[in-house]
């Protein structure tokens, strides 16, 4: 019973196209995160957000660009899908308090780019 | 700049093997520790977690072991199961920051034997 859902599972698009990866929480969580996961499982940062309106760049260089304007809802969009975009796309939530950081991840997002 | 070093990348043990995974970690300001497990298909989900106010802390037949002079930490997998079969991931944050960020080890990959 997940309480993060990220939609579409899996996703094959063609180069050159616009996707956008959905990502919805319902435990009134403020932060949210995503991250991209490598075949080797390394997890990156590439965009968090620690309330409505507020979006930043994680430690990963991304072209993609996140949106939070409301607090359950935390959608990744690619303008222009391309064969290095090809991976998997996890998103998670945390509570916005000092103490122990515990993220709740989605299932994830597999992109593959053709 | 790698801030939390984890190996091995993969590790396979027989049933009732004790797995051992390690990681190192350079940001002395640093003090929450904690595990995740990932299975495939799914995302990852909080496993164990530790604060350097302790050396060791077990729960059921997961321990986790702390160096905090050598800042090192350890997963130890008492009794291993194939159902314990999956990616560990090492982490570290900031417990007493609002805004502070989970930096992932590279993961290890698991298979228990049957």
């Amino acid at each position: 019973e997940a309480d993060i859902y990220q939609t579409p599972r899996y996703l094959v698009i063609g180069t050159g196209k616009k996707i956008t990866l959905e990502c919805s929480q319902t435990m009134g969580h403020d932060k949210m995160y995503w991250y991209q996961q490598d075949p080797g499982m390394e997890l990156h940062l590439i965009h968090y957000s620690y309330g409505v309106n507020s979006t930043e760049k994680g430690d990963l260089s991304s072209e993609s660009t996140v949106s939070r304007i409301r607090t359950e809802h935390f959608p990744l969009t690619l303008e222009s899908a391309r064969p290095s975009h090809t991976s998997q796309y996890l998103c998670a939530s945390s509570l916005a308090s000092s103490g122990a950081n515990v993220l709740t991840f989605g299932a994830g997002s597999r992109l593959t780019v053709l | 700049q790698q801030q939390v070093k984890q190996s091995p990348q993969s590790l396979i043990v027989q049933k009732g093997g004790i797995p051992i995974i390690n990681c190192a970690y350079e940001n002395t300001a640093f003090d929450y520790f904690p595990w995740y497990q990932q299975f495939p298909g799914k995302g990852p989900a909080l496993l164990i977690a530790i604060r350097p106010d302790v050396s060791e802390k077990k729960e059921g037949r997961f321990t986790i072991s702390f160096n905090k002079s050598a800042k090192q930490f350890s997963l130890h997998i008492m009794d291993s199961q194939p159902g314990d079969s999956a990616t560990y991931f090492c982490a570290a944050s900031m417990y007493s920051s609002n805004t502070g960020k989970l930096i992932f080890g590279q993961g290890t990959t698991l298979q228990v034997k049957p």
